[in-house]
């Protein structure tokens, strides 16, 4: 059974500053999806990475894939206020995404 | 280009009744999954449609069951609602090309069991 871990699950930070959020899974697959999602809306789709070494920025974010090690990371560089929401990782299967527990982050001025 | 609409955005239902959720794909898709996220939680696969049939399943009872109809909309329903039923019910519709598996999900439907 593929599982997906986050972590932190919990992160508060300050405006200005780094840091990286991990996302493990358990088993093979080709496809990682990054979501944010803000309270009681949806999902929104950060990143789509589709092979081993896949690199992604938009803005302050960056997210990369390591399919080898079953990792990506999701990098936020010089925190914003604005950032501050429920990011998901998830893991296609067959067309069935696994999410992660979510790690929800909080960017304090 | 519109996305994916879900119908309604709210609803509050009580224990033992019966709910349907509406769900049209983003045009061009033809495959609809649907996702249960509970308070705090990542959202959890309930099952899959394509070509009008059920193609996967998550770990859900029988009391969901789906329907996909000749224009890929989707319906979900939930019979003798529980109270742990309640959560934020999303859409995801996506291509069933393996070289075009990305989902966009609709905005989501919140069902209060009360």
């Amino acid at each position: 059974e593929l599982k997906v871990e986050q972590n932190p699950l919990f992160l508060s930070m300050q405006e200005g500053k780094n840091y990286t959020i991990y996302c493990n899974y358990s088993t093979t697959s080709d496809r990682l999806y990054w979501y944010r999602q803000d309270p009681g809306k949806s999902l929104e789709s950060l990143f789509v990475l589709l092979s081993n070494g896949a690199v992604k920025q938009e803005g302050r974010l960056m997210a990369s894939l390591d399919t080898k090690a079953r990792l990506s990371t999701l990098h936020i560089t010089a925190a914003v206020h604005d950032l501050s929401a429920t990011y998901f990782c998830a893991v296609d299967r067959a067309q069935k995404l696994v999410f992660g527990q979510g790690t929800r982050l909080t960017i304090n001025p | 280009d519109a996305g994916v609409t879900q119908s309604p955005t709210h609803l509050i239902k009580t224990r033992g009744q019966q709910v349907t959720l509406r769900c049209s794909p983003k045009s061009g898709h033809d495959t609809v999954s649907w996702y249960q996220q509970a308070l705090g939680q990542g959202p959890q696969f309930i099952f899959q449609y394509y070509e009008e049939e059920e193609r996967q399943r998550g770990n859900f009872p029988d009391r969901f069951s789906g329907h996909q109809f000749p224009n890929y909309s989707s319906e979900l329903n939930v019979n003798a609602l529980l109270l742990g039923d309640s959560a934020l019910y999303l859409c995801a519709s996506s291509l069933r090309r393996e070289w075009d598996t990305e989902a966009f999900f609709g905005q989501g439907t919140r069902l209060t069991v009360v």
